[in-house]
């Protein structure tokens, strides 16, 4: 049962370019959409969140997209930075709890 | 910056034993959780902890499994007879702050389990 998949296990890119990372979900009562980022053997730190009823978030070099009729979400970084290579996964809440997708893991090449 | 604590950072124990993992959430939150994510896994989600009772809880929560906060600070994820599969890393989260929001958790270190 895949409420939140993360299609992508993987992304390079290069330091300074964009870096999307993309979600999609199947349940429509998600009502908030975050994204967490994991450096290995640490917890998930969040990153930027999103309310069901936007569209987009902001917040300095971190962009969020929801196209809720696709039931997709993005992640948007610019410019990439190699600190920035990490797990990166999105999660949705459903009543009291976070629902994780898989992780995409982004490396950042200088 | 406000932290939430995790003890031991890895617990190796055999089949069969109790294990208490402990957890330190953030002094002023209000919501308590542990998740865990096995090896190549997703992070999964156990229990919700709200007013000193289990909110929520997976079916991975079977009666194996019990969660406590015995003082003020302190939140407990004990297995009573641990099987294999129950190795994993084990995340405690908490949430909701003075405006009683808990859509963002903010997670600890978490504890590497391994059942012998």
């Amino acid at each position: 049962d895949q409420q939140v998949k993360q299609n992508s296990p993987s992304l390079s890119v290069q330091e300074g370019r964009i870096s999307i990372l993309n979600c999609d979900y199947t349940n429509s009562m998600f009502d908030y959409f975050l994204w967490y980022k994991k450096y290995p053997a640490e917890g998930p730190t969040f990153l930027i969140s999103i309310s069901s009823i936007k569209d987009k978030n902001e917040d300095g070099r971190f962009t969020v997209f929801l196209n809720k009729s696709a039931k997709h979400l993005s992640l948007h970084i610019v410019p990439s930075q190699p600190g920035d290579s990490a797990v990166y996964f999105c999660a949705a809440r459903q009543g009291g709890k976070l629902i994780f997708g898989q992780g995409t893991e982004l490396s950042v090449k200088p | 910056e406000p932290e939430v604590t995790q003890t031991p950072s890895h617990q190796v124990t055999q089949m069969g034993q109790e294990v208490i993992l402990r957890c330190v959430p953030i002094s002023n939150h209000l919501y308590f959780y542990w998740y865990r994510q096995i090896l190549g896994q997703k992070v999964e989600f156990l229990v919700s902890f709200y007013n000193n009772e289990i909110s929520e809880k997976s079916e991975i929560f079977d009666d194996q499994f019990s969660v406590e906060r015995p003082d003020g600070s302190n939140f407990t994820l004990k297995i009573r007879s641990t099987k294999l599969e129950d190795s994993a890393m084990y995340f405690c989260a908490s949430a909701g702050g003075p405006r009683l929001t808990n859509e963002k958790l903010f997670f600890g270190s978490g504890t590497q389990l391994s059942v012998l």
